[in-house]
């Protein structure tokens, strides 16, 4: 069974860091790449980052871009999200997100990590 | 490209059709997925290139469209589909998601 689990996620305040991550198993994670995409409170969805299998190729959007690193270690299953110089508008529940057939078309998804920016 | 969806909210009555627009700003061919999100979950895939369906999901969900125009119909609701609906386009970088249509029972 494919499963994605975040953590990381907490209160911090503006101008601070967060590294979020997650722990995938049941499928072979070197295989497929993956996302983040966020969701503000009472919001729609955002993708934020994507990192091809190998770690080679990383793309983010443009309202994280210069702020926020994505990274994965195959070896150990695992997805990451530095995230620097975090603002208020970044407080969001953030979810990891496998692709399906590398197109950006995400087939499964974690339960997500919250993540509050406030003074 | 912007991905609009209408209605922003909609309520059906258990076992009638519910049908769900999503339009982009431009073309996106059939690059276009749809998600379901229950209360409280993180979405799930009901659909990728705009009408096939990921396993496991009932074939009352339809996906339809192409182009500019597309459309998520419900053939007969059932309670377990309330949800919000999203659309998301992956034509082009970066992928982009509709605002979401709120689906209630009326």
């Amino acid at each position: 069974e494919v499963q994605l689990v975040e953590s990381g996620g907490g209160l911090v305040q503006p101008g601070g860091s967060l590294r979020l991550s997650c722990a995938a198993s049941g499928f072979t994670f070197s295989s497929y790449e993956m996302n983040w995409v966020r969701q503000a409170p009472g919001k729609g969805l955002e993708w934020v980052s994507y990192i091809s299998s190998s770690g080679g190729t990383i793309y983010y959007g443009d309202s994280v871009k210069g702020r926020f690193t994505i990274s994965r270690d195959n070896a150990k299953n695992s997805l990451y999200l530095q995230m620097n110089s975090l603002r208020v508008e970044d407080t969001a529940v953030y979810y990891c997100a496998r692709e399906k057939g590398g197109k950006y078309i995400f087939d499964y998804w974690g339960q997500g990590t919250e993540v509050t920016v406030s003074s | 490209i912007v991905m609009t969806q209408s209605p922003d909210s909609l309520a059906v009555s258990l076992g009638e059709r519910a049908t769900i627009n999503c339009k982009s700003s431009q073309s996106v061919k059939n690059f276009l997925a749809w998600y379901q999100q229950q209360p409280g979950q993180p979405p799930k895939l009901l659909f990728y290139w705009a009408s096939a369906r990921e396993s496991g999901v009932p074939d009352r969900f339809i996906g339809s469209g192409s182009g500019t125009d597309f459309t998520l119909t419900i053939s007969s609701l059932q309670a377990e589909d309330v949800a919000v609906y999203y659309c998301q386009q992956y034509y082009s970088s970066p992928p982009a998601f509709g605002q979401g249509t709120r689906l209630e029972i009326k």
